[in-house]
């Protein structure tokens, strides 16, 4: 019952460098979210994803890129990395609004 | 637009006493509540999760009530212990499938 399983954990790159954060779940959940924590700061929504093929902007979407080609992945990308996205993503699903959320174990990305 | 509020944002409290922690909430038009526990560097641990049309849930020592009329959440915790010690996050989700979280509220317990 492996649940939401974010990798990499850590991960540092260098300016204008790209990557890909994978998400994956294997509870057959719908819903999926990519959030971001800095310090302080809360958690900020970047995308959701309400379904395979659909996708959507959160709160603070610039710079950031999803896809949902299947219901149990749903991988972030970063293009060009700025030091302002240094942060700790998790990703997250619920199976429907009303089930409540799971969320993986985050990944620490540091921008240098 | 969806506004969560948490308030202290830190709190400390000596071993063995009862707390309350707030979460309030700009749109009472929502699905659910959620209470999130997160320990330092870790990930998110969800605690109590209270559907639109419910007035409280409990879990153990803690017991999380919903006013949706006046936008407000209490997680309540009885004789709180040092292991309870962790940043707590409330989150609602809205009409439109987003969470949206509050800043936490800082628990330590003083041993």
């Amino acid at each position: 019952n492996a649940g939401v399983t974010q990798t990499p954990k850590f991960r540092i790159l260098k300016i204008g460098q790209s990557m890909t954060l994978q998400c994956t779940q294997d509870m057959n959940h719908n819903y999926m979210y990519w959030y971001r924590q800095d310090p302080g700061m809360g958690l900020k929504l970047i995308y959701y994803s309400v379904g395979a093929g659909i996708t959507d902007k959160g709160e603070v979407p610039n710079g950031y890129n999803v896809s949902r080609s299947t219901t149990e992945d749903f991988p972030l990308r970063l293009e060009l990395a700025a030091p302002s996205q240094t942060s700790v993503y998790f990703c997250a699903s619920s199976p429907r609004g009303t089930h409540g959320y799971t969320f993986g174990s985050g990944t620490r990305l540091t921008v240098v | 637009k969806q506004e969560v509020t948490q308030i202290p944002a830190a709190l400390s409290v000596p071993e063995g006493e009862n707390l309350v922690l707030n979460c309030s909430f700009t749109d009472s038009a929502i699905y659910n509540l959620q209470w999130f526990r997160q320990d330092p560097g870790k990930g998110l641990t969800s605690l109590l999760l209270i559907q639109s049309s419910q007035r409280e849930q409990t879990s153990g020592r803690l017991n999380a009530s919903l006013d949706k009329s006046s936008g407000r959440s209490t997680l309540y915790i009885a004789a709180s212990q040092p292991g309870d010690s962790a940043t707590y996050l409330c989150a609602v989700q809205s009409g439109d499938d987003k969470i949206i979280f509050g800043k936490g509220t800082r628990l330590h317990i003083l041993p």
